[in-house]
C-alpha cells in the first residue's frame, strides 16, 4: 500500500528566504506525485506534479519540486517566499492511471507560514 | 472553468441524524473521491468511485456510505450521525489519464 510521510507539520520562514517542504513516499509500484496547496477558507488545488520524463518540475509561481527515485522523495522548494505563499501544503501519490488504482494518497500536510 | 460544486458549505447536524452531503463535476470524470480533513491527520479517503454504481472502501469507511447512480454526482451519507464525524468533507474527481484530482470547496459539518 503507498503511503506519504510529511515530517514537518509547521514552518515558519522569513519573506524573501528559500524554503524547502519534505515529502518522503512508499510504494512497491510506479507512482505519481503530487502537491496541493490550502490558502485559508479554501479547497485544495493543484500546485504542480510529476507523471514522467523530467524529474525536475515547476510551477506557475515559483515552486519546483524534484523527483528522486532512490531516495523516494519529492520534496518542494521555492528559492524566494513571498506573504501570498502563506498556506498548508500536502504531498499526495498515486499508483498510476489504472483502473481502480487511481486513488489519491495524502500526507498529513505542512503549514508554511511567511514572517514579514 | 472545471468545476466540483459540494451543496453545502457548512452543516449542522444533531447526533443520530441521516446526513448527506452532495457532490457534483462538470468534467466528465471517471473517478470521484470523498476525503475527510481533521488539523494533524492531513486527508483520509473515506469512499471512492471509478465508474457509475461502483465504489470502493478507502482508508476509514466505517460509519459512512456512498451513492453514484450518475456519473457527476457522488453522495456520502452519514447513516446515523456522530459527534466525531464532525470533521471539514472535501469531494474530489479526476480523470484516468494522469489521476489529477479537482477538490470541491469543502463542507465543514458539525454534529451536535
Amino acid at each position: 500500500a503507498q503511503s506519504v510521510t510529511q515530517l514537518d507539520s509547521q514552518v515558519p520562514v522569513f519573506e524573501e528566504a528559500p524554503v524547502e517542504l519534505r515529502c518522503n513516499y512508499s510504494s512497491s509500484v510506479s507512482v505519481y506525485l503530487f502537491w496541493y496547496v490550502q490558502y485559508p477558507n479554501q479547497g485544495l488545488q493543484l500546485l504542480l506534479k510529476y507523471l514522467s520524463g523530467s524529474t525536475l518540475v515547476e510551477s506557475i509561481n515559483g515552486f519546483e519540486a524534484e523527483f528522486n527515485k532512490s531516495q523516494t522523495s519529492f520534496h518542494l522548494r521555492k528559492p524566494s517566499v513571498h506573504i501570498s505563499d502563506t498556506a498548508e501544503y500536502f504531498c499526495a501519490v498515486s499508483e498510476g492511471a489504472n483502473f481502480g488504482n487511481e486513488k489519491l494518497t495524502f500526507g498529513t500536510g505542512t503549514r508554511l507560514t511567511i514572517i514579514p | 472553468d472545471v468545476k466540483v460544486t459540494q451543496s453545502s458549505r457548512y452543516l449542522v447536524k444533531r447526533t443520530g441524524e441521516k446526513v448527506f452531503l452532495e457532490c457534483v463535476q462538470d468534467m466528465d470524470h471517471e473517478n470521484m473521491f470523498w476525503y475527510r480533513q481533521d488539523p494533524g491527520l492531513g486527508l483520509r479517503l473515506i469512499y471512492f468511485s471509478y465508474d457509475v454504481k461502483m465504489k470502493e472502501k478507502g482508508d476509514i469507511p466505517e460509519g459512512y456510505s456512498v451513492s453514484r447512480e450518475k456519473k457527476e454526482r457522488f453522495s456520502l451519507i452519514l447513516e446515523s450521525a456522530s459527534t466525531n464525524q464532525t470533521s471539514m468533507y472535501l469531494c474530489a474527481s479526476s480523470n484516468t489519464v494522469d489521476t489529477e484530482a479537482f477538490f470541491g470547496q469543502g463542507t465543514r459539518l458539525t454534529v451536535v
